[in-house]
């Protein structure tokens, strides 16, 4: 059964500073991996979507890139701001239709 | 706007009641689908359905039905809640064709049952 771990579970940093949050599957056969973002009751806001064909993505100050071989997958995100404060959650799609979560990153951006 | 409407936003049930969750996309998604999301669980996927006429079981389907109404709409029903199925449920759709364009979701609906 493919499970998906995300690390660090939760992370503090100061504003300005560049930070890194970790995804790893246990299979991994990824074939698509997107990335979320959730604010304290709200829904999922698609950030990033790494097709197949791709090993990374960029949008902004954000860039997300796959390793298939090794079923890992990072979010990297640039001079980190107070309003990206918010959970992060990556998705892998493996085939029949549906995604598997894992369950997220909290982040805080302190000013 | 585009996108994924769910409704009630936030609901209250008594143990024993039914109620259905509303969801509709205005995207021409062929792919719906429901999640709950549990404190240190995650999302789960209750049930989808791949194309309009389609529906197939998740990971926690027992105690939910779903109708996919027509290919905007895809409907959760609770026949009898229990306490158990209070969590933040979420509607998501998505193309799948050649390739899979990621997954668009609704706000969400917040239902306690006590």
């Amino acid at each position: 059964k493919q499970e998906v771990t995300q690390i660090p579970a939760a992370l503090s940093v100061p504003e300005g500073e560049n930070l890194v949050l970790n995804c790893s599957f246990t299979d991994s056969a990824i074939y698509n991996l997107q990335w979320f973002r959730q604010d304290p009751g709200k829904g999922l806001t698609s950030l990033l979507l790494i097709q197949s064909s791709q090993r990374e993505q960029t949008s902004g100050r954000l860039n997300a890139s796959l390793d298939k071989s090794s079923g890992r997958s990072t979010l990297y995100i640039a001079a980190s701001q107070p309003g990206d404060s918010a959970t992060y959650l990556c998705a892998g799609y493996s085939g029949t239709y549906k995604y598997i979560f894992g369950t997220g990153t909290r982040l805080k951006v302190l000013a | 706007n585009a996108g994924v409407t769910q409704t009630p936003k936030f609901q209250v049930l008594k143990t024993g009641q039914s109620m259905t969750l509303q969801c509709a996309q205005d995207m021409n998604h062929n792919s719906m689908y429901w999640y709950r999301q549990d404190p240190g669980m995650g999302l789960r996927l209750i049930y989808y359905s791949a194309s309009e006429g389609t529906t197939d079981k998740g990971e926690v389907p027992n105690g939910y039905n779903v109708s996919r109404l027509n290919k905007r709409e895809f409907s959760l029903r609770l026949e009898s809640a229990a306490p158990s199925q209070t969590s933040v449920y979420f509607c998501a759709s998505s193309v799948v064709k050649d390739s899979w364009w990621g997954y668009t979701f609704g706000s969400g609906t917040r239902l306690t049952v006590v």
